[in-house]
């Protein structure tokens, strides 16, 4: 059974930084790509961040770009989100996620979290 | 990366069908078969519950079904239950990122 485990959510500050981390167990986690969603609170879910299954390639949404950065460990089985620069509006409850690859791209998310509650607030 | 387009609220009646659409461009839906489909209860993280357009992941309906034409997804859930009701997102891969999502579309089930 896949499991995806986040931890590192919390109060930051205006302009601070956090580290989510993303454990992940039930599946060969060096194969496959990964992602973080995140969702503000009664909005929708907005992707944030992808990273390929060898770590080579990064993707961002616009938004975050140069603030955030996308890693994985995978003697760890684990993915991290190192968020700087946080705003209000990064407050949002962030998804791991595991995704279904094809061959041209990304074909959905098959295994979420249960999510982690970043609030950015003075 | 402008978000995918889906109404914001369908409702039906238990036993009916109802489908919500899920509008994006040719560089998203409309020029790649990986359209995906997810379901969210409150307070709940989302579940997959149709990829590659019209795919069942393991475990899930068949009330369930997705198809696309054009620039538009659809999905269809037929033999509508009250455990149906439900925020609903479409999402599809694009040219310029792996992964954007509709605004979403709250399902009331009468």
């Amino acid at each position: 059974e896949v499991q995806l485990l986040e931890s590192g959510g919390g109060l930051g500050q205006p302009g601070g930084s956090l580290r989510l981390s993303c454990a992940a167990s039930g599946f060969t986690f060096n194969n496959y790509a990964m992602s973080w969603v995140r969702q503000a609170p009664g909005k929708g879910l907005e992707w944030v961040s992808a990273i390929g299954g060898s770590g080579i390639k990064t993707y961002y949404t616009d938004s975050v770009k140069g603030r955030f950065t996308i890693s994985r460990d995978d003697s760890k089985n684990t993915l991290y989100l190192q968020m700087n620069s946080l705003r209000a509006e990064d407050t949002a409850v962030y998804y791991c996620a595991k995704v279904i690859t094809g061959a041209t791209g990304a074909r959905g998310i098959d295994s979420w979290g249960q999510g982690t509650l970043v609030t950015v607030s003075s | 990366q402008s978000a995918l387009t889906q109404p914001a609220s369908v409702s039906g009646s238990p036993g009916q069908s109802i489908t919500i659409s899920c509008t994006g461009t040719s560089s998203d839906i409309g020029g790649y078969n990986y359209v995906s489909w997810y379901q969210q209860h409150p307070g709940k993280a989302p579940k997959l519950i149709l990829y590659d357009v019209n795919k069942w992941p393991s475990g899930v309906s068949n009330r369930f079904s997705g198809s696309k034409s054009g620039n538009t997804a659809s999905l269809t859930i037929s033999g509508l239950q009250a455990e149906d009701e439900a925020d609903y997102y479409c999402s599809s891969y694009t040219s310029s990122s792996p992964v954007v999502f509709g605004g979403g579309t709250k399902l009331t089930v009468l």
